[in-house]
C-alpha cells in the first residue's frame, strides 16, 4: 500500500525551529517528486515547497512566504522527506500535508496524487 | 506567479443534481489543470489531473474539462459522500498555486 505519514508536529514559539519528517512506503521513493502543502485553520490550501528526485536533479522550489526560513530535503536511504522549519511565525500555523507529485515524460508535472494524513503545526506564545 | 480563481465559493445542491464548478487561470495553463476533493479533517484527494484525465479510483461521475485558462469540474450527480470541498490547481507553473476552494453543501 502506497502511504505517507507525517511526523513531528507540536506547538513552538514564534522564532523557533522544528522539523517535520513524511515516511513513505510502498513505492520507489527516490524516483519521486514530493511537496509539501500546509493549510491553516479553516483556510485553503497554500503549497509550501517542492523537491526534485536526485536522478532529476534533487533541487528544492518554495513559496514566497517561507524561502529563506524552510528546508526541504530527503533521505533516499530511509525513504524520508523533511521539512526544516526555522524563524517561526503565528502565520505558519497549519496542518502540514507531504505530497508525492505525478512527473511523466509526456505530460510533464501533473497533479498531488497522494497525500499523508497530515501534522499540526501551531506558532504561538 | 498564476493566479486560479473557482467560482462560486459555496454552493447548495441535492442528492442527483448535476453540479459544475469553474476554475480560471489568470494566464494560460495549457491542460495543467488538476482538481481535489477533501473532507473536513481529512486530506485532500486527487480527483482529475491534466484537466480531464479521472484519477485511478475515482467515480466516473466526476469529470473535466477545458483548457487554457478556463476549466470546469461536474459532478453528473451528486452523492451523498461528494458533500465536501473542492480545489483546483494549475502545475504549469512554480508555484503551483491553489485556487480559493469550493464547498459544496447539502441543500
Amino acid at each position: 500500500e502506497v502511504q505517507l505519514v507525517e511526523s513531528g508536529g507540536g506547538l513552538v514559539k514564534p522564532g523557533g525551529s522544528l522539523r517535520l519528517s513524511c515516511a513513505a512506503s510502498g513505492f520507489t521513493f527516490s524516483n519521486a517528486w514530493m511537496s509539501w502543502v500546509r493549510q491553516a485553520p479553516g483556510k485553503g490550501l497554500e503549497w509550501v515547497g517542492r523537491i526534485k528526485s536526485k536522478t532529476d536533479g534533487g533541487t528544492t522550489d518554495y513559496a514566497a512566504p517561507v524561502k529563506g526560513r524552510f528546508t526541504i530535503s530527503r533521505d533516499d536511504s530511509k525513504n524520508t522527506l523533511y521539512l526544516q522549519m526555522n524563524s517561526l511565525k503565528t502565520e505558519d500555523t497549519a496542518v502540514y500535508y507531504c505530497t508525492t507529485i505525478q512527473v511523466t515524460m509526456v505530460r510533464g508535472v501533473g497533479g498531488m496524487d497522494v497525500w499523508g494524513q497530515g501534522t499540526t503545526v501551531t506558532v504561538s506564545s | 506567479d498564476i493566479q486560479m480563481t473557482q467560482s462560486p465559493s459555496s454552493l447548495s445542491a441535492s442528492v442527483g443534481d448535476r453540479v459544475t464548478i469553474t476554475c480560471r487561470a489568470s494566464q494560460s495553463i495549457s491542460s495543467y489543470l488538476n482538481w481535489y476533493q477533501q473532507k473536513p479533517g481529512k486530506a485532500p484527494k486527487l480527483l482529475i489531473y491534466a484537466a480531464s484525465s479521472l484519477q485511478s479510483g475515482v467515480p466516473s461521475r466526476f469529470s473535466g474539462s477545458g483548457s487554457g485558462t478556463d476549466f470546469t469540474l461536474t459532478i453528473s450527480s451528486l452523492q451523498p459522500e461528494d458533500f465536501a470541498t473542492y480545489y483546483c490547481q494549475q502545475s504549469y507553473s512554480t508555484p503551483p498555486i491553489f485556487g480559493q476552494g469550493t464547498k459544496l453543501e447539502i441543500k
